[in-house]
């Protein structure tokens, strides 16, 4: 059973500052990972795909990173802004399924 | 990229009472899917919903509690049959998108809390 872990579950940062979020996954035979922005009260955004022949996906100030065999993947954000304070959701897709296994998130709060 | 609607956007229920919410989308899909997110929990499918078929359920789930439509290519709704406090959750339609339908996108949710 695919289980989906996001370390660490809240990180709290000055503006300005670099930062890298953890996601790992315990079966490596994925289609795909995507990862999600959520605000409060409010859906989900999808930020960035990386299909699993893929190592790294970028948009803006966001790069997230895919170690298939190790079942590990990282959003980095650079630069990060107080607009950027949400909490960060990662899924993965596994190979053969339609449906996405998420973590439970990590909280993200930049301080201005 | 879809544009996803849902109604009702928040609900406050009664113990044994049921509410449907609806999902609309901007294009026609193939699929449809159903999430629950418990408060401080990640998100969990109940259900998948393909047109002209019966949604296909995930374990731990079944029909009796959330029956599922799906009349047409762009829309869906999900029941919460005989509610109690633990169904107090917000409830996400997603669809897939893309070349390659495997991108999905999430509606904005609806907040149910139950009493």
């Amino acid at each position: 059973k695919q289980e989906v872990t996001q370390i660490p579950a809240a990180l709290s940062v000055p503006e300005g500052e670099n930062l890298v979020l953890n996601c790992s996954f315990t079966d490596s035979a994925i289609y795909n990972l995507q990862w999600f922005r959520q605000d409060p009260g409010k859906g989900l955004t999808s930020l960035l795909l990386i299909q699993s022949s893929q190592r790294e996906q970028t948009s803006g100030r966001l790069n997230a990173s895919l170690d298939k065999s190790s079942g590990r993947s990282t959003l980095y954000i650079a630069a990060s802004q107080p607009g950027d304070s949400a909490t960060y959701l990662c899924a993965v897709r596994p190979s053969g399924s339609e449906k996405l296994v998420f973590g439970k998130g990590t909280k993200l709060t930049v301080n201005p | 990229s879809a544009v996803i609607s849902q109604k009702p956007s928040r609900d406050i229920c009664q113990r044994g009472t049921s509410l449907t919410i609806q999902c609309q989308v901007d294009s026609q899909v193939t699929m449809m899917f159903w999430y629950r997110q418990q408060p401080g929990q990640s998100l969990t499918l109940i259900a998948t919903a393909n047109q002209g078929s019966e949604a296909t359920y995930e374990s731990g789930f079944v029909i009796d509690k959330f029956p599922i439509s799906r009349p047409n290519l762009t829309f869906s709704t999900l029941t919460v049959s005989n509610m109690s406090p633990e169904d107090s959750s917000i409830y996400l339609c997603s669809v897939e998108v893309g070349a390659a339908a495997d991108t999905q996108y999430f509606g904005p949710g609806t907040r149910l809390t139950v009493l």
